[in-house]
């Protein structure tokens, strides 16, 4: 029933282990995102892909690899977890040109790194 | 780059009263879109009210409404007869009519008094 699900909701690990986030949704948009979400609550793209093509690549390390399997998935891939990069990621999705622009927002998945 | 900006990091309002938050942006596009987020404690991002910036009249949802002013670049919301479920962080976002992300500001944390 879930519009945009990610998984897992909570993820703690230690420094330089590799960890992935999933999401999916099913509501037949065609773009899809990652945002991530700092300690003081700063939301900030990450990148984006439209029908599985990379559209956005704001300034991100390149430990983190997104990858889309279909236009339905976007997972997000951390090598070498840092102690910075413990945060609230989140999914979302939306679908172009219907001038809406609205985005959909997945629950978010808390990552601490210890 | 468009930028928002919400100079109210915290707000608090008495229950059945009326709050308005700030919110201001920068563009050098003419047409683009605006939208108000909440996230509740249980972090999940809720779309409480959008505009697009070709429509002169205020958007309206319900307790929720909105003062645009293009030509100075404001959008602030207006939260009548609070409640206490209003509590939470409110979020200003913008999207430009070609783009593909929304860019937030800072948010505003809201507190309601029982």
């Amino acid at each position: 029933d879930t519009a945009v699900s990610q998984t897992p909701k909570y993820l703690v690990t230690q420094m330089g282990n590799d960890k992935s986030i999933k999401c999916e949704q099913n509501l037949g948009h065609d773009t899809m995102y990652w945002y991530k979400q700092d300690s003081k609550k700063f939301l900030k793209i990450m990148f984006s892909y439209n029908n599985k093509e990379l559209i956005i690549n704001e300034t991100v390390p390149n430990r983190f690899s997104p990858k889309s399997p279909d236009k339905a998935h976007l997972n997000l891939h951390i090598n070498s977890l840092e102690l910075g990069d413990s945060a609230v990621y989140f999914c979302a999705s939306s679908q172009r040109g219907t001038g809406e622009e609205k985005l959909f927002f997945g629950s978010g998945t808390q990552l601490s790194v210890l | 780059a468009q930028t928002v900006t919400q100079s109210q990091p915290e707000m608090s309002v008495q229950e059945a009263e009326t709050v308005t938050l700030s919110c201001t942006y920068d563009t050098s596009e003419s047409d683009y879109y605006l939208f108000w987020y909440k996230q509740p404690p249980s972090r999940q991002m809720i779309l409480v009210i959008r505009q697009e910036a070709y429509k002169q009249q205020n958007a309206t949802e319900n307790r929720f409404s909105v003062n645009f002013q293009k030509a100075a670049k404001s959008f602030s919301l207006k939260i009548s007869d609070s409640q206490l479920g209003d509590a939470a962080m409110y979020f200003c976002a913008y999207r430009g009519s070609s783009g593909d992300k929304l860019t937030f500001g800072t948010g505003t944390r809201l507190a309601v008094r029982p």
